[in-house]
């Protein structure tokens, strides 16, 4: 079982680089959301999706872009990386939101802004 | 704004202990609340969903409860074993169904020692 899974593992980017951060998931779940997870902050949601075609806002979405052509993959775009986006990033999913369900995590990509 | 709170930011405790982590919100408008277990380096592992019309939840040796009223959720674990040493996090959905959004408290880590 596969489950969620986030690709790169760790990433290095100079400030100013661009990069997308990969997720998929193959329970065919309809919800998706990104989050950043900070030394002394907790989780903080950045993106979220409800389907395929559907992306809104959490709480904290600046200087990232997501989209969701599919059901199965959640792509997260940096568009210039800032020393500020060093964090570890997660993807989640849930087959109808939290609400009523679980939600699934991957295992993280760590990201590092020089 | 919801904000969770776990106490404390750290506990040690020798193996075979029971052992509680407390989780508080200010809004008691919850849909549901969850407890999440996360391993240095990986993603999260959800235990235990809590819907707000239920007081508690188990699964072998954890038990959640919940007191919207009040605020609270406790997670208790009944014999601590030193492969329960994690990260344990509480969060609870910002809004009602189809928010879709989970509010995070910074997290217990957990040691028990052999």
């Amino acid at each position: 079982n596969a489950g969620v899974t986030q690709t790169p593992k760790f990433q290095v980017l100079k400030t100013g680089q661009s990069m997308t951060l990969q997720c998929a998931q193959d329970m065919n779940h309809e919800y998706m959301s990104w989050y950043r997870q900070d030394p002394g902050m907790g989780l903080r949601l950045i993106h979220y999706s409800v389907g395929a075609g559907i992306t809104d806002q959490g709480e904290v979405p600046n200087g990232y872009n997501v989209s969701r052509s599919t059901t199965e993959d959640f792509p997260l775009r940096l568009l210039s990386a800032a020393p500020s986006q060093t964090s570890v990033y997660f993807c989640a999913s849930s087959p109808q939101g939290v609400a009523k369900n679980i939600q699934y995590f991957g295992a993280g990509t760590r990201l590092s802004v020089l | 704004k919801q904000e969770v709170t776990q106490i404390p930011a750290a506990l040690s405790v020798p193996e075979g202990e029971n052992l509680v982590l407390n989780c508080s919100f200010t809004d008691s408008a919850i849909y549901n609340l969850q407890w999440f277990r996360q391993d240095p380096g990986k993603g999260l592992t959800s235990l235990l969903l809590i819907q707000s019309s239920q007081r508690e939840q188990t699964s072998g040796r954890l038990n959640a409860s919940l007191d919207k009223s009040s605020g609270r959720s406790t997670l208790y674990i009944a014999a601590s074993q030193p492969g329960d040493s994690a990260t344990y996090l509480c969060a609870v959905d910002l809004q009602g169904a189809g928010s879709y959004q989970l509010t995070f408290g910074k997290g217990t880590k957990l040691s028990v020692i052999p």
